[in-house]
This record gives C-alpha cells, structure tokens and sequence, in this order.
C-alpha cells in the first residue's frame, strides 16, 4: 500500500532562517506530488505540484520554492522566512483522481 | 484563488441529527471530493464524484453535485461526536496535472 511521510512535524525557526521539509511517497512510482499551505482557520492553498523529476510548477509568487530530486521525493525550501511564511504545510500526492495527504507539517516563523 | 465556497462556515448540530454542508464552485470542473480534517491534521478523503454523476453514497455520506448550478451537498446522517470536524469540498481542474482547488471549509460541531 501507499504511504506518505513528512518530517519534521512541526517546526519553529526564527525569520530570515532557511527552510527545508521533506516529503517521501512509498508504493507508488510517479506519482504527481502537491505542497499546499494552510493558514489558520482557512483552507488549502495550492504551493506548488510536480509531474516529474526535475518538473516544478508554481501556484502563486512567494520566496519559497520546490525541488524533486527524486521520483517520490518532493522539498520545499526557503533561503531567508517571512512571518508570513507561518502555517501548515501539506504534502498530497495522487496517481489517479484521488489525492491523499500526508499528515502535515506546522512551522512557526517567530 | 479559491475555487470552491463551502456553506455554512460553521455547523453547530446535537449527536444523531443529519448534518448538511454546501459547496459552491466557479469553472468547470472534472470531478469533486470531500476531505475531513481533524484539528491539526492532515485531510482524509471521504468521497469522490464525478461531474457525469448527481448523487453517490458512502456509509453514512451522501453527495450530491449540481453541474448548472456548480454546487454540492455533503449531507452526513445520524451524527456523530467523532464526527467534529472541518470539511473541505475541493475541486479538481485538469492543468498539466490534476490540481485540487479547495474552498474554506465548513467547521463541524457535534454537540453530544
């Protein structure tokens, strides 16, 4: 069956830090993986989604980016975070029509 | 942006009363899907339907979807306290790759 794991889970770094979550995606080959962002008490924003190893597309402007350098492997980064940057941060992948979730990771820019 | 607008916001109901949350949705859509998330978790998807069908069961899940009129309902019978929740309707757009585009959410109380 598929898994999916993000690490860490929850994180606090001071702004102007740099950023790195991870996320894997385990019994499944190519799958398209999705970084959203969700502020408190609202819903989900799309981040960023990738086709491919290599393939990044980007939802919306921001001073964070995404890389996959691995088939099931997909990070998103920041070299220097904003407050703005706070929230939970998800990680979904899909082969198909359903997109399955990992289980988040919250950051707090202090 | 946002792409789907769920309603009510919020949803006060009493453990064994049905409980129904709309979704309202702006361009066309290749099928819809209704996540639950539980405070501070991920989102587990409930239910899947597609925009050729109008209605589809789950358990106690009921989902209705109205193309002309670009809505949905998530209609929950016999609640439950373990069903406290946010509900998030999401629809799904073919660009290169199929991308979720998610509403606000209805926030679920069961009092029981």
């Amino acid at each position: 069956s598929q898994t999916i794991h993000q690490w860490p889970a929850t994180l606090v770094q001071p702004v102007g830090s740099p950023l790195s979550l991870e996320c894997t995606v385990e019994g499944t080959s190519n799958p398209n993986l999705y970084w959203y962002r969700q502020a408190a008490g609202r819903g989900l924003q799309l981040l960023f989604y990738s086709v491919g190893i290599g393939q990044i597309s980007s939802e919306v402007p921001q001073n964070l980016s995404a890389s996959r350098p691995q088939d099931r492997q997909f990070i998103l980064s920041s070299k220097k975070l904003l407050l703005s940057d706070s929230g939970f941060y998800l990680c979904a992948w899909t082969l198909q029509r359903v997109v399955r979730f990992g289980p988040g990771t919250r950051l707090t820019v202090t | 942006s946002q792409q789907g607008e769920e309603d009510p916001q919020a949803l006060s109901i009493q453990e064994g009363e049905n409980a129904t949350m709309n979704c309202s949705y702006k361009t066309s859509i290749n099928n819809l899907q209704w996540y639950r998330q539980n405070s501070g978790r991920g989102l587990v998807h409930l239910i899947l339907i597609r925009s050729n069908e109008r209605e589809k069961h789950s358990g106690r899940l009921r989902v209705t979807l109205d193309t002309s009129k670009k809505s949905s309902s998530l209609l929950i019978t016999a609640s439950r306290a373990a069903d406290t929740a946010s509900y998030f309707c999401a629809t799904v757009i073919i660009q290169g790759a199929q991308k979720l585009v998610f509403g606000q959410g209805t926030r679920l109380t069961i009092n029981p």
